[in-house]
């Protein structure tokens, strides 16, 4: 059973760049059988999926937010980060990592962390 | 404003049946598998249904879905207290080449 763990600070700045990182356990991060994303979840609203990584590096994310975001995986740390640039208070959230299943016709999100909250204040 | 379309709100009392509705189109729903989460108060979302209409081991049989057309559908029968949570659907979106998440359904259990 894998089990993600969010990780970084929960306050930042309007206008600097929220990073966090999502570490992995009971199992590798370099399964082919798995993309690594980012959810996020603003107080009181929906799910607002970021972005994912496969643990060769390649990314694909939400294209409103794409300009923002920075995914990356370090397979020797079985972790993945997020980095989300020029944050607003609409950016103060939730933010969950997740495993994402990958196949043909089959992609969800079946383990995710308990989530941190990031506020952005200044 | 999510481009899957949930109802708000649910409720039923102890042993209804309740249902959840999850509205899309050609390019989620209509072409790829839905999925449903489950997120209890506090906790993390989890995996209720997969490929629209399959449970996870775990998952007790009072839980169902289906899906038609650019529409899905979650069931929940014999309601207890403890399904008082929020529930997602999800699809991946052709167009946005990634998962698109409805705006969530909160169920009460009166």
């Amino acid at each position: 059973q894998l089990q993600l763990q969010e990780s970084g600070p929960g306050l930042v700045k309007p206008s600097e760049t929220l990073s966090l990182t999502c570490t992995v356990s009971g199992g590798s991060i370099s399964s082919s059988t798995y993309y690594w994303g980012w959810i996020r979840q603003p107080p009181g609203k929906g799910l607002e999926w970021i972005g994912s990584i496969y643990y060769s590096g390649n990314t694909y994310y939400n294209p409103s937010l794409k300009s923002r975001v920075t995914i990356s995986v370090d397979t020797s740390k079985n972790h993945f980060s997020l980095k989300l640039s020029s944050v607003t208070a609409a950016d103060t959230a939730v933010y969950s990592c997740a495993s994402q299943f990958w196949s043909a016709w089959d992609r969800y999100f079946d383990s995710w962390g308990q989530g941190t909250l990031v506020t952005v204040s200044s | 404003q999510s481009v899957l379309t949930q109802p708000p709100s649910a409720s039923g009392t102890p042993g209804q049946r309740v249902t959840i509705s999850c509205s899309g189109s050609s390019s989620n729903i209509g072409s790829n598998y839905v999925y449903w989460y489950q997120q209890l108060p506090g906790t993390a979302p989890k995996l209720l249904i997969y490929r629209s209409d399959q449970r996870p081991s775990g998952v007790p049989d009072r839980f169902s879905a289906s899906k038609s057309g650019t529409s899905a559908s979650l069931a929940i029968s014999g309601l207890r207290s403890e399904d008082e949570a929020d529930y997602y659907c999800a699809a991946w979106d052709d167009s946005l080449s990634g998962p698109e998440f409805g705006g969530g359904t909160k169920l009460t259990v009166l």
